[in-house]
């Protein structure tokens, strides 16, 4: 089954203790992004991935990290979380293809940061 | 600066009725849309799309309209069904976009079906 999964599904932990959520995608996509989802401000892209290797920054990438070593994975790291992290999480994978921006999404993980 | 925009929190129909979801977006240089449904801790999933190059696009249920001169899309379902509610999401990109795979999306409008 195609699909993106993501783990944990949820986490809740303290200010500045590390943690990596991972995500990983069964479709041989090129593309994978991560979004954050707040109420009342829909999805927003944190960083963004072409492939193996090429990442960068997405509209809110302040206090996250990413790592594409491989084309299936796609971690997002927390060095330093802050409550203002709080949040839920999606990680999406995409072909590329001209026009075509539709994404596939994991199930998310929801994020609490005290 | 929001710029896709979906003025409508909440939406509630009858079944069998028509919904229609509307959003608005700014920045001209968008030239594709996306509808997204969500349900409740599952991640977002595709429904339709739709070209700058077209004003309809039609897919069973599910139709999208855009309206390039209003900076306006909505979308189209029916009949409404109980299993279509959910929470809706407008996307959109553009062309210049197309090597990152992103995507701006709205800030979702929650759907109920009533029976």
């Amino acid at each position: 089954e195609a699909q993106v999964t993501q783990n944990p599904r949820y986490l809740i932990t303290v200010t500045g203790k590390k943690l990596t959520v991972t995500c990983s995608q069964n479709m041989n996509h090129e593309y994978m992004s991560w979004y954050r989802q707040d109420p009342g401000l829909g999805l927003r892209q944190i960083y963004y991935s072409m492939n193996v290797e090429v990442t960068d920054k997405g509209d809110v990438p302040e206090g996250y990290k990413v790592s594409r070593k491989e084309k299936r994975n796609f971690p997002l790291i927390l060095e330093s979380p802050s409550p203002n992290q709080t949040s839920l999480y999606f990680c999406a994978s995409s072909l590329r293809t001209g026009l075509s921006y539709e994404q596939y999404f994991g199930p998310g993980t929801r994020l609490t940061v005290t | 600066d929001q710029q896709v925009k979906q003025n409508s929190p909440s939406l509630s129909v009858q079944e069998g009725r028509i919904s229609i979801l509307n959003c608005d977006y700014t920045n001209s240089m968008f030239d594709y849309f996306l509808w997204y449904k969500k349900y409740p801790a599952e991640g977002p999933t595709f429904l339709i799309s739709i070209s700058s190059i077209k004003d309809k696009n039609e897919d069973g249920r599910f139709t999208v309209f855009l309206n390039k001169s209003a900076k306006h899309l909505s979308l189209h379902i029916v009949p409404s069904q109980p299993g279509d509610s959910a929470v809706y999401f407008c996307a959109a990109s553009t062309l210049l976009w197309s090597n990152t795979g992103k995507l701006i999306f709205g800030q979702g409008t929650t759907l109920q079906v009533k029976p």
